[in-house]
């Protein structure tokens, strides 16, 4: 059975550093795209990144410079190191296993990243 | 501003069919594979539909999808209650390498 737990949000404040995990179970990470996308309290989704199974990474603009998806393949966990971060960045931020980019076929729970002083 | 287009709300009786439009450019829908999602309240989102039209496993064919052009069409037939859900639409954008999303609509079963 294909799981996706996220883990690592919380509060933070502007400026400051967060990095989200999300454990994989079920299927490789590393044969895998592999995509993070959030949700700002009360509105739709929003993709953040993906990261390819050869492992090349694509950004949204609105993190470009600041995010940075990445994998452990030993652990079978996709990480989202993010820093700089804005009071606009607050959102669950989901992960998810993608049949090709731009398709979601697994979603995790989500983890709630809320940036505030 | 969502680059995708969708209603902001569609409302129907149970038991009834209701239609959910896509709206987008050449270089996303025009040109890639469009995908469904249902969230339901307070809960995560799961695929509806890939490939512009396939139900994955576990899905009802009460569900399905279509594609011309730059629109999609998501349909949902004999509507009950379960169905309430905000539903978006979602591909991948060849221009801007990066995937967009509709900016949901949100299904009222009256």
């Amino acid at each position: 059975e294909v799981q996706l737990v996220e883990s690592g949000g919380g509060l933070v404040q502007p400026g400051g550093s967060l990095r989200l995990s999300c454990a994989a179970s079920g299927f490789t990470v590393s044969d895998s795209y592999m995509s993070w996308v959030r949700q700002a309290p009360g509105k739709g989704l929003e993709w953040v990144s993906i990261i390819y199974s050869g492992g090349g990474t694509y950004y949204a603009d609105s993190v470009k410079g600041r995010f940075t998806i990445s994998r452990d393949n030993s652990k079978n966990t996709l990480f989202f190191q993010m820093n700089s971060l804005r009071a606009e960045d607050t959102a669950v931020f989901y992960c998810a296993r993608d049949r090709y980019p731009g398709s979601h076929v697994y979603w995790g729970q989500g983890t709630l990243v809320t940036v505030s002083s | 501003q969502s680059v995708l287009t969708q209603p902001p709300s569609v409302s129907a009786a149970p038991g009834r069919t209701v239609t959910i439009s896509c709206s987008g450019s050449s270089s996303n829908i025009g040109s890639n594979y469009v995908s469904w999602y249902q969230q339901l309240p307070g809960t995560a989102p799961k695929v509806l539909i890939y490939d512009n039209n396939e139900r994955p496993s576990g899905i009802p064919d009460r569900f399905s999808g279509s594609k011309s052009g730059t629109s999609a069409t998501l349909g949902i037939t004999g509507l009950q209650t379960g169905d309430e859900a905000d539903y978006y639409c979602g591909t991948w954008d060849s221009l801007s390498d990066g995937e967009v999303f509709g900016g949901g609509t949100k299904l009222t079963v009256l």
